[in-house]
């Protein structure tokens, strides 16, 4: 199993739906979780950590179960500036604590 | 605050040649790190530095060199190109190492070797 594995999409929705994502990770003694977005052709940036009993910032939401391993971010309300790649991140505990990328989930969102 | 920046953004090399990579750091950031990014590769962790003066391997060091003589600054070094190191380099730092906080990117070096 991968460490950190997400659905590369790409998820194609109109504007003002709600989209999910979903990410699941192998290690179960990951402390530290974040998504990253990442325009096309630029760097990640970050969106926003994962805390164990959720969060949420303005339409985006993130969920940490640890029991099943996976994270979830949901968009509500998509906009067109939305379009990007979605990358799930968790700690590795075996190189000091270095994060794992997931390949991304790519999200466009049509007018 | 300039944040975390590259140089060069692009450059094109010949199979052999040396080149090196710079990057720069203003957040007074401990550790600093170099990603290579490929299609369907997603980011791949090659050296990083959990301070000045020391370096560690990520999951692919094989053909690069880094240095950390000062804080701000971490340099990526290939010393003779091959056409498998061509990718998209990023560098990343970050205030602790220890996971718990998120890394900031510089916008990245396109690097072509022929």
């Amino acid at each position: 199993r991968k460490e950190v594995e997400q659905d590369p999409g790409p998820f194609n929705v109109p504007e003002g739906a709600t989209v999910a994502f979903n990410c699941t990770y192998s290690n179960s003694a990951s402390q530290s979780f974040f998504w990253y977005r990442q325009d096309c052709r630029k760097e990640p940036k970050l969106l926003m950590s994962v805390y164990s009993s959720g969060n949420e910032d303005g339409r985006f939401t993130a969920q940490l179960n640890r029991a099943s391993q996976y994270i979830s971010l949901l968009i509500r309300d998509s906009k067109l500036s939305d379009s990007a790649t979605y990358l799930c991140v968790v700690n590795s505990l075996g190189s000091q604590g270095n994060l794992i990328f997931g390949k991304g989930t790519k999200l466009s969102v049509k007018p | 605050n300039a944040g975390v920046t590259q140089t060069p953004k692009f450059r094109v090399l010949k199979t052999g040649q040396s080149m090196t990579l710079l990057c720069a750091q203003d957040m007074n950031h401990e550790y600093m790190y170099w990603y290579r990014q490929d299609p369907g590769m997603g980011l791949r962790l090659i050296h990083y530095s959990v301070g000045e003066g020391t370096t560690a391997k990520g999951e692919v060091p094989d053909g690069y060199n880094v240095s950390r003589l000062k804080k701000q600054n971490f340099l990526l070094g290939l010393e003779s190109a091959a056409p498998s190191q061509t990718s998209v380099y990023f560098c990343a730092s970050s205030y602790e190492g220890i996971g718990n906080q998120p890394q900031h990117f510089g916008d990245g070096t396109r690097l072509s070797i022929l």
